[in-house]
């Protein structure tokens, strides 16, 4: 079945810097690739994902890159905020089966 | 639409008692998920259910698991009995059978 690894398990930046997570998958099959955020004692929420025909997507400041070839896809946030502190994960999934999640990045904004 | 609605949020019981914990998907999504969470082990899928039949519950943990979906706006996820590495919050998301699904509150579940 398919796993996903997820680094790093923390980060930490300065408000105002760049944040990069990134995620490989073993399932080459895998079609769909969302990335959800959590903050502190609530549930995760769906923030952009990317389908295995396109590359790349942006939303203001949030970008998924993808790439096929090796496997792994990343999230950017530009011009971190520190309401952009939360707990992120990535996922995947192939056709219809249910999605499998990385086990999530800590990432802290320091004002 | 209110979303993915969990119950109880917030459950607090002795070693050895049953739990009911308790999911109203979105109306009119196919999908009905039971996800675990806990700090060594992320998100690990426990059971997923289509169209009110039980798909895939190879993430179930022990017989102690069971999980029930009744109508397609209803479902349990049972624990019985309980042991305290049962503790964690444990999710119920719903999809309407495309790729987003949509996470509950979740129930913060604490065995002692």
């Amino acid at each position: 079945g398919e796993n996903v690894e997820q680094h790093p398990s923390t980060l930490s930046v300065q408000e105002g810097d760049s944040a990069v997570i990134k995620c490989t998958y073993s399932d080459s099959a895998s079609n769909y690739f969302p990335w959800y955020k959590q903050e502190l004692g609530k549930r995760p929420q769906l923030i952009i994902d990317i389908r295995s025909n396109v590359g790349e997507k942006k939303d203001q400041r949030i970008a998924v890159t993808l790439n096929k070839t090796a496997k792994h896809f990343s999230l950017h946030i530009t011009e971190t905020q520190p309401e952009d502190s939360a707990v992120y994960f990535c996922a995947a999934r192939r056709g219809n089966t249910p999605l499998v999640f990385g086990k999530g990045t800590r990432l802290s904004v320091i004002a | 639409d209110a979303g993915v609605i969990q119950s109880p949020r917030h459950e607090v019981t002795e070693m050895g008692q049953e739990v009911t914990l308790r999911c109203k998907p979105i109306s009119g999504h196919d999908y009905l998920f039971w996800y675990r969470q806990t700090m060594m082990r992320g998100l690990e899928l426990l059971i997923y259910f289509n169209n009110n039949v039980p798909i895939d519950d190879s993430g179930m943990p022990e017989d102690r698991f069971s999980a029930k979906m009744p109508n397609a706006s209803f479902s349990t996820l049972k624990i019985q009995p309980s042991e305290p590495r049962d503790s964690a919050v444990y999710f119920c998301a719903s999809s309407p059978g495309g790729n987003t699904i949509y996470f509950g509150e979740g129930s913060w579940l604490t065995v002692v």
